[in-house]
């Protein structure tokens, strides 16, 4: 397998902060990663594809001004939740694939976000 | 990517084989089935994926039909910690720049 890591794994903001979130493959080449949500009982949802050293693709309906994604490494990638608001609380989990794993995404453990 | 259908829910017991069906009838010949779980409040774990022969891993293993239609994954002896959502995905392989579509998956609860 490969292992992907995220910090932090929970975060609480007060409305109208900016909150940052890491997104690392520890053993691996990640040439593309992307940034999935997830909201109580319900599944994930793709929000954004990154390739290293390119713009991100943003789903349909995701703000690109408001979820910056940055990927300036083959093995980071940033989430930065802008002017976050009580609607912004999720559960956001990244993921990688590329190098010797290009063929299968694996996942960080996910950062639970708590915006007040 | 194909569109796949799975049991809300189901039942297993401690120390037996675990059968998870998929039923992915639209499925293209460069299709892979993949599989991933879910534990409460963690990132999806990859299990295995297939293209049409029988996979196994220190896991799981995958049974892929001969239609490619339907697949199982099966849990030889499953543990109370294998208790988690488990999604199957049919995507092209050397689809690593695109997205999972994840459905809503089969909540597979082990009893003890």
């Amino acid at each position: 397998g490969a292992v992907v890591s995220q910090h932090p794994s929970w975060v609480i903001c007060k409305s109208g902060t900016s909150v940052k979130i890491e997104c690392r493959s520890l053993d691996f080449q990640a040439t593309t990663m992307f940034w999935y949500r997830q909201f109580p009982k319900q599944s994930l949802m793709l929000m954004a594809t990154s390739n290293e050293g390119s713009k991100a693709t943003y789903e349909q309906g995701v703000e690109k001004d408001k979820f910056l994604i940055n990927h300036a490494s083959l093995t980071l990638s940033t989430l930065t939740v802008t002017s976050a608001h009580p609607e912004d609380s999720s559960f956001y989990i990244c993921s990688g694939a590329g190098g010797r794993v290009a063929d299968t995404q694996y996942f960080g453990p996910g950062t639970r976000l708590t915006v007040l | 990517d194909a569109k796949t259908t799975q049991p809300t829910s189901m039942d297993c017991a401690e120390g037996r084989a675990a059968n998870l069906p998929c039923n992915h009838s639209t499925i293209s010949g460069n299709e892979y089935v993949y599989w991933y779980r879910q534990i409460h409040s963690q990132g999806p774990q990859y299990i295995i994926h297939g293209l049409k022969n029988n996979e196994t891993n220190e896991m799981a293993s995958l049974i892929i039909t001969e239609d490619r239609k339907s697949s199982t994954l099966i849990l030889p002896h499953a543990t109370l910690r294998d208790t988690a959502v488990y999604y199957c995905i049919v995507r092209v392989q050397g689809g690593g720049a695109d997205g999972l579509t994840f459905g809503k998956g089969t909540h597979l609860i082990i009893q003890p």
